[in-house]
């Protein structure tokens, strides 16, 4: 079976530029997530989705992080204009329920020159 | 902000040896606590989900257990092999929202 699959796998783009960040869910999971990782602040939650309505984005850091689930096999995280400081790797995660354990992708990892 | 606590936060151990380490939580709340292994380059990789207290998993030479009522979980690994090298992350979830802590580094020297 397909894990949960994330593109690009890199992206190295200037400040200013819109990024997009895109996210295929395990067939099935109800939950999705969006995880950012950095070396300073490790693992954080930024959004997740239940049956495709976001639940809690009080992790996304401020109003140029956006995020979509427009249906139960793909999501996205935007965001614009982007900034070095938002260099990271970032993960996309699903499980089929709350307590269930989480499937991760294999991350983006973002550059921001 | 939830304090999630992990210790040591590296460690280094001989082949063959065992050895264990510490996830501490906030003991209300709690909805479930979560073991990950995450080795370098690579996605993070479910270990355990544990839900009861007293609760006690085993997957292999890796085991763990949870104390809600304290807010403390050990995960133990037996007999340490080189592949067991990797970062373990614990999350605590509570409130419908998963908490990390910053993880113990595990390195195995043969």
């Amino acid at each position: 079976d397909a894990g949960v699959i994330q593109s690009p796998r890199h992206e190295v783009t200037e400040m200013g530029q819109e990024v997009t960040l895109r996210c295929k869910p395990i067939s099935g999971h109800d939950y999705l997530f969006w995880y950012r990782q950095t070396m300073m602040r490790g693992l954080e939650l930024l959004i997740y989705f239940n049956n495709n309505v976001p639940i809690d984005d009080s992790g996304m850091p401020e109003d140029r992080f956006s995020a979509k689930m427009p249906n139960a096999s793909f999501s996205t995280l935007k965001i614009q204009p982007s900034e070095p400081r938002d260099s990271a790797v970032y993960f996309c995660a699903s499980s089929l329920r709350e307590t269930q354990p989480q499937h991760f992708g294999d991350g983006t990892r973002l550059s921001i020159l | 902000i939830l304090n999630v606590e992990q210790s040591p936060q590296s460690l280094h151990v001989q082949e063959g040896d065992s050895t264990n380490f510490t996830c501490s939580f906030p003991s209300s709340n709690f909805y479930a606590l979560h073991w990950y292994r995450w080795e370098t380059a690579k996605s993070p990789e479910a270990l355990f989900v544990m839900t009861l207290n007293g609760d006690e998993k085993k997957k292999g030479r890796i085991s763990a257990t949870l104390n809600t009522k304290e807010g403390y979980s050990y995960l133990y690994i037996k007999g340490s092999q080189p592949e067991d090298s990797a970062t373990y992350l614990c999350a605590f979830d509570g409130n419908e929202k998963l908490t990390f802590g910053t993880g113990t580094r595990l390195t195995i020297i043969p």
